[in-house]
């Protein structure tokens, strides 16, 4: 069975520094791959999301992935956080494309200092 | 172009009573999934709807139930409420063709005292 896991929890980082967040995927066939962001008490925003083809994609916010295949990883990339950029990070991989259910990391929450 | 909605914004409950949970998708958008947001167990995938029949359900009890109107809008039913069903619900919608992106609605939060 499909599975994804965010191995940090929680992480801190100062407004303007770098981030990097880490996905990990187990999937047998060829995984449909999706970060989304959920501020506290809404639903989830789609951030990017990875289907085929070129392995860096871009998102909103000025987010991006890295989809790498041999470490089973995509992780979620930003070279300058903003404050708002506070809230929770989930990863996804999608069954049969994503047409059918997502599987969730259990999320990594962002704190920004300032 | 209007997101996904979902009503009511909170909803209390007292165990053994029913919940009727209610979204609408995205225009255009044929499939509608629900997940359940709990407090420790992470989000974890519901039911799942496409052009009127339910096409997959997680691992969750009969008394989840739900269902697809012609207007692809989507009603997710609880019956016999448990404290642990206290939770946000989440419902997304999608093109309901692979690949597509789900889009998420902000969500229903159901407390069951």
């Amino acid at each position: 069975a499909q599975s994804v896991t965010q191995p940090d929890i929680h992480i801190t980082v100062s407004e303007g520094a770098s981030l990097e967040l880490r996905c990990n995927y187990s999937y047998g066939a060829t995984p449909y791959l999706f970060w989304y962001v959920q501020s506290p008490g809404q639903g989830l925003q789609l951030l990017l999301k990875y289907f085929s083809g070129d392995t860096l994609v871009q998102g909103i916010k000025g987010f991006e992935a890295e989809f790498k295949r041999s470490q089973s990883s995509f992780n979620l990339r930003k070279p300058s956080v903003h404050w708002s950029d506070a809230a929770e990070y989930f990863c996804a991989v999608g069954d049969q494309g994503g047409s059918e259910k997502l599987v969730f990391g259990k999320g990594t929450k962002l704190t920004v200092n300032p | 172009e209007a997101g996904v909605t979902q009503s009511p914004t909170h909803l209390i409950k007292t165990r053994g009573q029913q919940a009727t949970l209610r979204c609408s998708p995205i225009s255009g958008h044929t499939s509608v999934y629900w997940y359940q947001q709990a407090l420790g167990l992470g989000l974890q995938f519901l039911l799942w709807y496409d052009e009127g029949e339910e096409r997959n359900r997680g691992n969750f009890p009969p008394r989840f139930s739900g269902r697809q109107f012609p207007n692809y809008s989507s009603e997710l039913n609880v019956n016999a409420l448990e404290l642990e069903d206290s939770a946000l619900y989440l419902c997304a919608s999608s093109l309901g063709r692979a690949p597509s992106e789900q889009y998420f609605g902000p969500g229903t939060r159901l407390t069951v005292t």
